[in-house]
Parts: structure tokens; sequence; C-alpha cells
């Protein structure tokens, strides 16, 4: 099993560029969620989605969108790159089934940097 | 609001020696409270959930305990040996994803 599957694992983009963080799960899980990671800041939640066609904000959604068409894909969309998103992006997914107590799978990590 | 508070300071041990981190918070009723482990350049990796109505959890050479009353939840780790080195993170559940304390750095030296 791959787990979870983040691409690219590094990304340099320039401030006013669009990108596309991608993330994969093999693993049937309903529930998958974006965090960012910054120096002394934690892991904080960006978007998340409970299953498909449904997403919702975290704590951290400004400046980024999300979108959930399948069970296995949630792609990340920053829409207008800022140096404030230079930030390490996990992605993560759970089993929502019962007793399953929502434990994280977490991908590698994409590290992007805005000049 | 809710919040998650973790040394923030690096906790240096030797090695053989038993490691203690600490997870606190406010505001929160957790039914559970879980720990993962993060090493440089990768993802969080699960390591124990705890649930209220234990007291402690044990896996080979951790331990969780977990204290409702003083909303508090360490984390030991003995015979510490320095593979063990790395990022220790709690979290609590939200419902829909987790949310995380910063996490303490734990360095075992020979």
């Amino acid at each position: 099993n791959a787990g979870v599957t983040q691409t690219p694992k590094f990304q340099v983009l320039k401030t006013g560029q669009s990108m596309t963080l991608q993330c994969a799960q093999d693993m049937n899980h309903e529930y998958m969620s974006w965090y960012r990671q910054d120096p002394g800041m934690g892991l904080r939640l960006i978007h998340y989605s409970v299953g498909a066609g449904i997403t919702d904000q975290g704590e951290v959604p400004n400046g980024y969108n999300v979108s959930r068409s399948t069970t296995e894909d949630f792609p990340l969309r920053l829409l207008s790159a800022a140096p404030s998103q230079t930030s390490v992006y996990f992605c993560a997914s759970s089993y929502r089934g019962f007793n399953a107590k929502n434990i994280q799978y977490f991908g590698a990590g994409t590290r992007l940097s805005v000049l | 609001s809710q919040k998650i508070e973790q040394n923030s300071e690096a906790l240096n041990i030797q090695e053989g020696k038993t490691a203690t981190l600490t997870c606190n918070y406010t505001n929160y009723s957790p039914a559970y409270l879980q720990w993962y482990r993060q090493d440089p350049g990768r993802g969080p990796v699960f390591l124990l959930l705890i649930r209220e109505n234990e007291k402690e959890k044990r896996k080979e050479r951790l331990k969780v305990t977990f204290d409702t009353t003083l909303k508090q939840s360490l984390f030991h780790i003995t015979a510490s040996q320095p593979a063990d080195s790395a990022t220790y993170l709690c979290a609590l559940d939200l419902g829909y994803a987790l949310n995380f304390g910063k996490g303490t750095s734990l360095l075992v030296t020979p």
C-alpha cells in the first residue's frame, strides 16, 4: 500500500503564481485534511473533507481552495501565492468507521517556498 | 478557544534514561488523546491513543497517562535510545481532524 502520496515534494513559486498541491490516498478513508507546519507554530489545519463532495474550512483557510471529487484525491490550490505561504504542507487521511478514533495517516509533505 | 501546550524547549537526556514529555490542554473535554512521532523531513506517525476512562496505556517502551482532572497527558519513553530522538506531538480530536500541540523535540545522546 502506498498510503498517502503527496506531490510535488518541493516547489518554489514567485509571488502571485498559482499552483496545486496533489494528495492521493489508497486506503478508502472518508476523512482527508490539509495542514501547514511552520517553525514554532506546529501543525495548523487549512481545510478538511469528510467525504467526496464535502469540504470545509479549518483554522487558516485564507488563500487556499480545495475540492474533493473522489474519495482518493484531495488537491490543495494556492490561488495567488504570497511569501506568508512559505511552509511545509501535509495531507492526512483517516478512517471514520465505528471505533476508528480518527487516527491520522500523513503524507511525506510538500516543501513550498514563495519568493 | 481550545489550546494544547507542550514543552517548547527541547529535552536532552542520556541513553538508558526515561524521557517524560508533557501535554496540557484547556477549554476542551476530549474523549481521547493521541501521540505522534515526527522525524525531520517526514510526516507525523501515530504512536498511541488513550481514552478518557483509561489512566494509562503501554506499548513496548512507551507509556502514556491521561488525567482529565488536571487536563494533562504524560508521555514516557523508558530505556531511551538515540533512535528515539525525534519530535513528539500530542493531538486532540476535533471530530473531523486533529488539533495538534506544537511538539517537543527529544534528543537522546549515547
